[in-house]
């Protein structure tokens, strides 16, 4: 069955640094790949996709991921963490024709002033 | 643009008593889900529906349940409510059936079941 893994279930780094939440998946088939964003008492919003096409995919808040097929990968970064970042992450995957997202666990993101 | 609403935003419930979340979505969006969150395990899909008078079961589905009338509202019903559903409840919608995975989420209704 397929499966999203999120290497660690918090993630801190400095306001300025760099941002690397990482999220495997397990699929003989090239997925969709989604993150997305929750902030505090809020429900999920799409922060970016990928379908098909480029393996590097933009998306809003100067964040972006790239999907690498060889590594079953797809981590997200950004290069300078703002304390606006500050939220939990989850990755998905879902397959042509599947009424159903599998997700990740999630990666809270804590941005040290 | 109100996009999706949920009601109420907090529940407090007594063992065995019943209840309904209201979702409702003004975009004609075709795939409506429910999803619950609990801490360290996800999103995990509870029932979703791929158009009105069309539903089916998700991951977790035992103690709901859910009916689509009209495109623009799908209710999901507690039956008796037992304490492991204590959880904050998403409901989410989709433009397409297929589902390509963009959700559109409402804000939560957090549920305490005592």
């Amino acid at each position: 069955a397929q499966s999203v893994t999120q290497l660690g279930s918090h993630v801190s780094v400095s306001e300025g640094a760099l941002v690397l939440l990482r999220c495997n998946y397990s699929s003989s088939v090239p997925p969709y790949l989604f993150w997305y964003v929750q902030y505090p008492n809020q429900g999920l919003q799409l922060l970016l996709k990928y379908t098909t096409g480029a393996t590097l995919v933009k998306g809003i808040n100067g964040f972006e991921a790239e999907f690498k097929k060889s590594e079953t990968s797809f981590h997200l970064t950004k290069p300078s963490a703002h304390m606006s970042d500050a939220a939990e992450y989850f990755c998905a995957v879902s397959e042509l024709g599947n009424y159903q997202l599998i997700w990740g666990a999630g990666t809270k993101l804590i941005i040290k002033p | 643009n109100a996009g999706v609403t949920q009601t109420p935003k907090f529940q407090v419930l007594k063992t065995g008593q019943s209840m309904t979340l209201q979702c409702a979505q003004d975009m004609n969006h075709e795939y409506m889900s429910w999803y619950r969150q609990d801490p360290g395990m996800g999103l995990r899909l509870i029932h979703y529906s791929v158009g009105a008078g069309i539903t089916d079961q998700g991951e977790v589905p035992n103690g709901y349940n859910v009916s689509r009338s009209t495109t623009e509202d799908f209710p999901l019903r507690l039956l008796s409510a037992a304490p492991s559903q204590t959880s904050v409840y998403f409901c989410a919608s989709s433009p397409r059936a297929e589902n390509t995975g963009e959700l559109f989420f409402g804000e939560g209704s957090r549920l305490t079941v005592l």
